[in-house]
């Protein structure tokens, strides 16, 4: 079946711009995860959906970062104001379930945004 | 709260040769479990491994291995008959209650 799917693949955007980013899930996956990779860096964890809803925004770095999940299904990480440090690659990953023990995350392609 | 540390930034091995990736951790969980994660040029993120901690016997899959250090909070990964597909980068990390944490990776390279 198809993998997790990101668009676009590739932004470039202006200081100041807001920027929306786009998640596909595997069908059938009730867990979606956001994560921002720096150049250089491992994976930071941004924030976690469970169905609709958001358990854990603990890892969103400011109130310009927001994220949503509509039908439990297609997720939208929308990042306003945009800074040069918000260059980054955004990747996304789902898993059948969440929590207790381990269930495998499956990454999509990333989405690589940078702000000039 | 979880923290990992790879300390090698890069390691080059020859084809067919074995090569080890270190990785220690820390965390606060009593619940958790360790893996490994490749990354291809594509960006593809790629579980290549992973172990729950609770368990005591090194997990294998196939070329790759583990050696799990429980009390020195240790994570290493081998690969056996190494090809020239493993070059990537790889990332060790922990999971706990839906949480990943994530180390910042060694890029592996390997020689024809």
């Amino acid at each position: 079946g198809a993998g997790v799917s990101q668009s676009p693949s590739n932004k470039v955007t202006e200081k100041g711009k807001d920027v929306e980013l786009r998640c596909d899930p595997i069908s059938g996956h009730t867990a979606l995860y956001w994560y921002r990779q720096s150049l250089g860096q491992g994976l930071e964890f941004l924030i976690y959906f469970q169905g609709n809803s958001a358990p854990d925004k603990s890892g969103l770095p400011s109130d310009r970062f927001s994220a949503e999940r509509t039908g439990g299904s297609v997720s939208t990480l929308t990042i306003q104001r945009t800074q040069q440090e918000d260059s980054a690659v955004y990747l996304c990953a789902s898993s059948q379930l969440a929590g207790g023990p381990f269930h495998e995350q499956y990454f999509g392609p990333g989405t690589r945004l940078t702000v000039t | 709260a979880q923290t990992v540390t790879q300390s090698q930034p890069e390691m080059s091995v020859q084809e067919a040769e074995t090569v080890t990736l270190s990785c220690t951790y820390d965390t606060s969980e009593s619940d958790y479990y360790l893996f490994w994660y490749k990354q291809p040029p594509s960006r593809q993120m790629i579980l290549v491994i992973r172990q729950e901690a609770y368990k005591q016997q090194n997990a294998t899959e196939n070329r790759f291995s583990v050696n799990f250090q429980k009390a020195a909070k240790s994570f290493s990964l081998k690969i056996s008959d190494s090809q020239l597909g493993d070059a990537a980068m790889y990332f060790c990390g922990t999971g706990a209650n839906s949480k990943l944490t994530f180390g910042k990776g060694i890029t592996l390279s390997v020689r024809p």
